[in-house]
C-alpha cells in the first residue's frame, strides 16, 4: 500500500520560534497533500490543501502567514509553524493523494508538537 | 455540517464480531462511504470504502443498505489491536473532494 512518512515524529520548541514538519509520499507521487491538526480527544481538522507547484488553499480560520505550506515536489510537502505559541501545541497529520486510482488519501503517522 | 452520524462509543468482546453503524441519510448519488480508523497517537488508517454494493477486504466488511442511507462496518473477529476511533466519511471519489472527519466511534475491545 501507499506509504506516507512524517518527520519529526515529536518536536518540542520554545515559544516564538519556528518549526518545520516534513511529509513525504514514499512510493507514489502525490498530486495533492493535506495538512490536518488534532487537539486531544478531538477529531482531525483540515488546515489546508496543497497541490504540487501551487499555493496552498487554507480552510477558514487558519492563518496562512502562520502556517506556511510548501509543496515543491510530488513527494514532499512541508508545514512550517512560525512564531509558535503554546496554543499551537497539537498533533499535526499530513495526508497525500494521488490520482492514479480512485483519488485515495493516505495518512502519515503524525507529528506531536509541543510549544513551551 | 455533519454528513454522517455515528455512536460515540462501543464495546466489543475480543474474538467477537464488531458491528459499527453509520447513518448518512443525505448521501448523494456520486458519494462513496469511506471508513478509516485511528489508533491512539497515530495517523488515520484506511479500512474500506464502497458505493452501493457490499464490500469485503482483509480487514473488514462494509454493508450498505439498499437506500444507501446507512452502512455497517464489520470487523469479523475483533482483537485488542482493533481498539481505535472509527470514522465513517462520505465523499465523492473523484475531483477535489476533501476527507472531512466527524467525531467517529470509539471502539474498545474487551479481553
Amino acid at each position: 500500500g501507499a506509504v506516507v512518512s512524517q518527520h519529526p515524529s515529536r518536536v518540542i520548541c520554545k515559544s516564538g520560534t519556528s518549526v518545520k514538519i516534513e511529509c513525504r509520499s514514499l512510493d507514489f507521487q502525490a498530486t495533492t497533500m493535506f495538512w490536518y491538526r488534532q487537539f486531544p480527544k478531538k477529531s482531525l481538522m483540515l488546515m489546508a490543501t496543497s497541490n504540487e507547484g501551487s499555493k496552498a488553499t487554507y480552510e477558514q480560520g487558519v492563518e496562512k502567514d502562520k502556517f506556511l505550506i510548501n509543496h515543491a515536489s510530488l513527494t514532499l510537502s512541508t508545514l512550517t509553524v512560525t512564531s509558535a505559541h503554546p496554543e499551537d501545541s497539537s498533533f499535526y497529520i499530513c495526508s497525500a493523494r494521488f490520482s492514479g486510482q480512485g483519488y485515495e488519501q493516505y495518512f502519515g503517522p503524525g507529528t506531536r508538537l509541543t510549544v513551551t | 455540517d455533519a454528513k454522517t452520524t455515528q455512536p460515540p462509543s462501543m464495546d466489543c468482546a475480543e474474538g467477537r464480531a464488531a458491528n459499527l453503524p453509520c447513518n448518512h441519510s443525505t448521501i448523494s448519488g456520486n458519494e462513496y462511504v469511506y471508513w478509516y480508523r485511528q489508533i491512539h497517537s497515530q495517523g488515520p488508517q484506511y479500512i474500506i470504502h464502497g458505493l452501493k454494493n457490499n464490500e469485503t477486504n482483509e480487514m473488514a466488511s462494509l454493508i450498505i443498505t439498499e437506500d444507501r442511507k446507512s452502512s455497517t462496518l464489520i470487523l469479523p473477529h475483533a482483537t485488542l489491536r482493533d481498539t481505535a476511533v472509527y470514522y465513517c466519511i462520505v465523499r465523492a471519489q473523484f475531483g477535489n473532494e476533501k476527507l472531512t472527519f466527524g467525531t467517529g466511534t470509539r471502539l474498545t475491545i474487551i479481553p
